[in-house]
């Protein structure tokens, strides 16, 4: 158990329509990353947050993506208008707290467009 | 652009044998580097960390070399076991970013 827990576990919709991903560290983790992951790839980068703020944002997360943190504790991925490239397994990691000598993730949510 | 390169897509070995998996990386601003181990449907397992301070880091059956001249690491798994079948992904940071860049994984199998 990494303590990272994300909900949905998995997503399936249709093209045009919006989703939201959560994730919940399970004790307070001030860090916070979002990554997404296609097949036979390893998972790229999307953004972060410490505490509330995001501090940085990948050129990968376009206009259609949103993420929020707004407590500083659980975080919100949202994706708008979905397309069937936005299939992917969608990844949380909280660095262990002190530091960022290691990052424990969540077991990711996969959504499928159709 | 890939600055994490993981070039072999799969490797099997035998059991009880080592596993050497190998990662090369660009970018020399990179400092850290971690080995993460990943199941089907799950999110990657943390394995082991290097810093660029050190150039071997251990822990139980797992050790990771770096070559920092060489922008190579490797993660050797002695003796190597059936539940270490699973992709392992190298990633890597460095100083003035926050985000991990990750390798496309080795696909490692252990054969009983």
């Amino acid at each position: 158990d990494t303590g990272v827990s994300q909900d949905p576990r998995h997503k399936i919709t249709k093209r045009g329509q919006n989703v939201t991903f959560r994730c919940d560290p399970i004790s307070e983790h001030n860090r916070l990353y979002w990554y997404r992951q296609t097949l036979g790839q390893g998972p790229e980068f999307l953004t972060y947050f410490q505490n509330e703020a995001q501090l940085e944002k990948s050129r990968l997360l376009s206009d259609r993506f949103s993420a929020e943190r707004p407590k500083g504790s659980f975080s919100t991925l949202e994706i708008q208008r979905t397309e069937q490239g936005d299939s992917a397994m969608y990844l949380c990691a909280c660095p262990t707290s002190g530091g960022v000598d290691t990052q424990y993730f969540g077991p990711g949510t996969r959504l499928t467009v159709l | 652009d890939q600055q994490v390169k993981q070039n072999s897509p799969s490797l099997s070995v035998q059991e009880g044998r080592i596993s050497i998996l190998n990662c090369d990386y660009t970018n020399s601003m990179f400092d850290y580097f971690l080995w993460y181990k990943k199941y089907p449907a799950e999110g990657p397992t943390f394995l082991i960390s290097i810093s660029s301070i050190k150039d071997k880091n251990e822990d139980g059956r797992f050790t990771v070399f770096l070559n920092k001249s060489a922008k190579h690491l490797s993660l050797h798994i002695v003796p190597s076991q059936p539940g270490d079948s699973a992709v392992y992904f190298c990633a890597a940071s460095g100083s003035g970013t926050y985000k991990y860049i990750f390798g496309t994984g080795t696909r490692l199998k252990v054969l009983a």
